[in-house]
């Protein structure tokens, strides 16, 4: 069974600054990762998403993640973040053990500093 | 495009009343549907899914369940309400046969007293 470990519960960053979201998994086949978006009482908006191919995936919004096979990661990274950034990110794995079911990490709570 | 909607938006319910949460999708036909509910502090949990009318497989039991009268029609009900239904319930779907992106809708927040 596929697993999700998103660290650190709450990310606080300034305005302009890196934003970085890690987050590592395990599967025993090949996996489709993606990252989703969370607004206060909103529904999930996917980000972006690994399936196959280059591993370096860009998404909506400036967001892009990079799989990392060897590092069983897929770390969400934004060069400079805006206000309009704070949310609630969640990472999750599919895979085909598990019927591309998505599991999904706890989720990180990003506020941004003005 | 399709489209997924969610109702009501909002419910407060009383310990031991009944529940009806409707999903219905636009834009596609014989999607792949789910429910998920997101209890304070926690992640989504999976509740059901299901792959075709009459089709459901629950993934935690509990005293809850789903149906899909229609293809494009997911319900979450309950006979009896507890405190701990409490959450944000979602709905998902994915395009048939494809594996990868589940959309979802707008969500529904349950609170039970």
């Amino acid at each position: 069974a596929q697993s999700v470990t998103q660290l650190g519960s709450h990310v606080s960053v300034s305005e302009g600054a890196l934003v970085l979201l890690r987050c590592n998994y395990s599967s025993s086949v090949p996996p489709y990762l993606f990252w989703y978006v969370q607004y206060p009482n909103q529904g999930l908006q996917l980000l972006l998403k690994y399936t196959t191919g280059a591993t370096l995936v860009k998404g909506i919004n400036g967001f892009e993640a990079e799989f990392k096979k060897s590092e069983t990661s897929f770390h969400l990274t934004k060069p400079s973040a805006h206000m309009s950034d704070a949310a609630e990110y969640f990472c999750a794995v599919s895979d085909l053990s598990n019927d591309y079911k998505l599991s999904f990490g706890a989720g990180t709570t990003v506020t941004v500093r003005a | 495009s399709q489209t997924i909607h969610q109702w009501p938006a909002t419910l407060v319910q009383p310990v031991g009343s009944p529940l009806s949460l409707e999903c219905t999708v636009e834009g596609t036909s014989n999607p792949n549907l789910y429910w998920y509910r997101q209890a304070a502090g926690r992640g989504l949990q999976l509740l059901f899914y299901s792959v075709g009318i009459g089709q459901i497989s629950s993934e935690v039991p509990q005293n809850l369940s789903a149906s899909r009268p229609q293809d494009r029609q997911f319900i979450l009900s309950s006979k009896k309400l507890l405190l701990s239904d409490s959450g944000f319930y979602l709905c998902a779907w994915r395009f048939e046969g494809l594996t990868d992106t589940q959309y979802f809708g707008p969500g529904t927040r349950l609170t039970v007293l």
